[in-house]
């Protein structure tokens, strides 16, 4: 048990492009989530997984953020159209079921200049 | 819906001194609750978690944190504080939702940043 992965690290894109970020879960675990943190605050939910059925999106998703997660296994959160207001830690997080702890990654970073 | 309220921004503190960081949270029913460190540049790490039962927790560290229903509070405490506890400190409740009952998630505080002096 290797923890939650997140790749890349930091991504720098500039506006316009796309990007897409990954995250590989706990392996037992069925519940995957997507956060997003800015500056001085801390982290509002985006989206999550059962499996690989997507249940809930935040409003915060725009129809420019995309997430999957095929096989139930790792996911991916792809932003089309990069803005700058996109700049923030995106952090993946899983867990055994709902209401069981979220395990945290160490998040991407992005920054759109 | 669920919100959290961290009153205090920005705490320094000696080190060996105490520390409490409040936390405030709104909710209908019992809530699952949480406290996260978050070192920069790093992910969450769960310091402690109340479900149900004790309401006194215990988590690592040497930190605790206690629920109180009638306050809607549940402060983080720890004796003794060292330099290496230089954080964020972030608390969460997790609540259901709509969707059947089976959407479930974290809703956090904005955190509140803990510098600790020599």
């Amino acid at each position: 048990d290797t923890g939650v992965s997140q790749d890349p690290r930091h991504k720098i894109t500039k506006r316009g492009q796309n990007v897409t970020f990954r995250c590989d879960p706990i392996s037992e675990h069925n519940r995957l989530y997507w956060y997003r943190q800015t500056l001085g605050q801390g982290p509002e939910f985006l989206t999550y997984f059962q499996n690989e059925a997507q249940l809930e999106k935040s409003r915060l998703l725009s129809d420019r953020f995309s997430a999957e997660r095929p096989k139930g296994s790792f996911s991916t959160l792809e932003i089309q159209r990069t803005e700058q207001g996109d700049s923030a830690m995106y952090l993946c997080a899983s867990s055994l079921g709902p209401g069981n702890i979220q395990y945290f990654g160490a998040g991407t970073r992005l920054s759109v200049l | 819906a669920q919100s959290v309220t961290q009153p205090d921004i920005h705490i320094t503190v000696s080190e060996g001194a105490s520390l409490e960081l409040r936390c405030n949270y709104s909710y209908g029913a019992t809530p699952y609750l949480f406290w996260y460190v978050q070192s920069p540049g790093q992910g969450l790490q769960l310091l402690l978690k109340y479900f149900s039962g004790d309401t006194l927790v215990q988590g690592i560290k040497g930190f605790e944190a206690e629920f109180k229903r009638s306050q809607s509070s549940f402060n983080l405490r720890k004796p003794s504080v060292h330099w290496s506890d230089a954080a964020e400190y972030f608390c969460a409740v997790g609540a259901y939702g709509g969707g059947g009952g089976s959407n479930y998630k974290l809703t956090f505080g904005k955190g509140t940043l803990l510098t600790v002096n020599p």
